[in-house]
This record gives structure tokens, sequence and C-alpha cells, in this order.
């Protein structure tokens, strides 16, 4: 079965860190780009970031650019999302994505609260 | 950035009824690289993922039923539903995937009237 399955998020302070991480199954995850899409409370999606296939390709959008950085480890499997001096605009669902034109796999998501 | 609007923001249709959805962006999303509109839609259950519908503006997602269709070109699409049931009952986005950021629209709730 083709998956992905997103983890890492919590209860974090502002100003502080967390890292996600996405594991992939089912399909030969180094031929796909990852991306990160999160949604906060009531809200809708939001393109946080991709990365290609051998991760030599990254893009954040503006509101995180500087504060997270996406990575991947093909021999693993895994795509992380490192996030720092987080605010409380970043308290979201998490979205671990496939695809590149057009997103056809989705974790079940993670929840990240940032709040004192 | 290219902003992307839906509209309405929400619809109330009959069962058996048309939705259609409307998405507009802030720059044509036409590459001429490939002669495709860089344009998906995605429909979102409540506690769900979002589940991608059509990619390429109008080319159906595997397993997605042909009651849903999208049509449009540059800056004006449309994503129709031409028999609305009541598992199709859920929030709607559009994305461009043009350039980054690759963003969402705003999203259209679909109720049964």
């Amino acid at each position: 079965e083709v998956q992905l399955v997103d983890s890492g998020g919590g209860l974090v302070q502002p100003g502080g860190s967390l890292r996600l991480s996405c594991a992939a199954s089912g399909f030969t995850f180094s031929d796909h780009w990852i991306t990160w899409v999160r949604q906060a409370p009531g809200k809708g999606l939001e393109w946080v970031a991709h990365i290609n296939q051998d991760g030599s390709e990254r893009a954040y959008v503006a509101s995180v650019r500087g504060r997270f950085t996406i990575s991947r480890d093909n021999a693993e499997n895994s795509v992380h999302l490192q996030m720092s001096s987080l605010r409380a605009d970043d308290t979201a669902v998490y979205f671990c994505t496939r695809g590149h034109y057009g997103l056809d796999v989705w974790g079940q998501g993670t929840t990240v609260t940032v709040s004192s | 950035d290219i902003v992307v609007t839906q509209s309405p923001d929400s619809l109330a249709v009959s069962l058996g009824e048309r939705a259609t959805i409307n998405c507009k962006s802030s720059q044509s999303v036409f590459s001429s690289s490939n002669n495709k509109n860089q344009l998906a839609w995605y429909q979102q259950k409540p506690g769900q993922p979002p589940k991608l519908l059509l990619y390429w503006a109008s080319t159906r997602y595997s397993g997605v039923p042909d009651r849903f269709s999208g049509s449009g070109s540059g800056t004006d699409f449309t994503l129709t539903i031409s028999s609305l049931q009541a598992e199709d009952v859920a929030v709607y986005y559009c994305q461009q995937y043009y350039n980054t950021p690759r963003t969402f629209g705003q999203g259209t709730k679909v109720e049964v009237k």
C-alpha cells in the first residue's frame, strides 16, 4: 500500500523548535518530489515547502523561509521538516504529500501547536 | 506570488443537481513548455487529508468518479460536479503549480440543499 506517515508534532513554546518526519512506503520514494502542506485550525490549505527527488531543489513559502528546513533521506525513505523560531501562526496540522504536479498521496497529518 | 481565488465560498446544491466552483489565478498558469495548465483540484472531507481530484486542470486522477470534471485555461478554471451525491459534501480547493509558492485557493464548501 502506498503510504505516507507523518509524525513529530506536539506542543511547543513560541521561539522553540520541532522536527517533523514523514515515512514513506509502498512506492519508489526516490522517484518523487515531497511537499509539506499545512492547515491552521478551521482554515484552508497552505503550501509550505517542497524538495525534489535527490534533495538538490528546495523551496519555501516566504513566511517560513529561514526558519524551516526541508530535507530527505532516500536510504531511509523519509523526509523531515526542521522548524525553528516557531510562532503562534505556525500552529496547524502539517501534511506530508507526494507529488510535484498535483499532490496525489497525503499523510494523515501531524498537529503542531505553538503556545506558551 | 500567484493569488488563487475561488468562488463562491460556499454553495448548497440539491442531490442530483450540478455544482460549479470557479477558480481564478492572478496570472496565467498555462505553461508553453508542455502546453498544459498547471492547476489541480482537491476534495477535503472533515477530519481527513485532502484527496487529489484533477490535475492539468482537467485530467481526472485515478479512481475519481466521472461526475467530477474540470475546465478552463490561463487564469479561469471551473470544477463541475455533474450530479451531486451525498458523499460529495466537502470543501474543494484549487492549487496552481505553475511556480512557487504553489498557492491554494481559499476553499469552497459544498453542502446539500
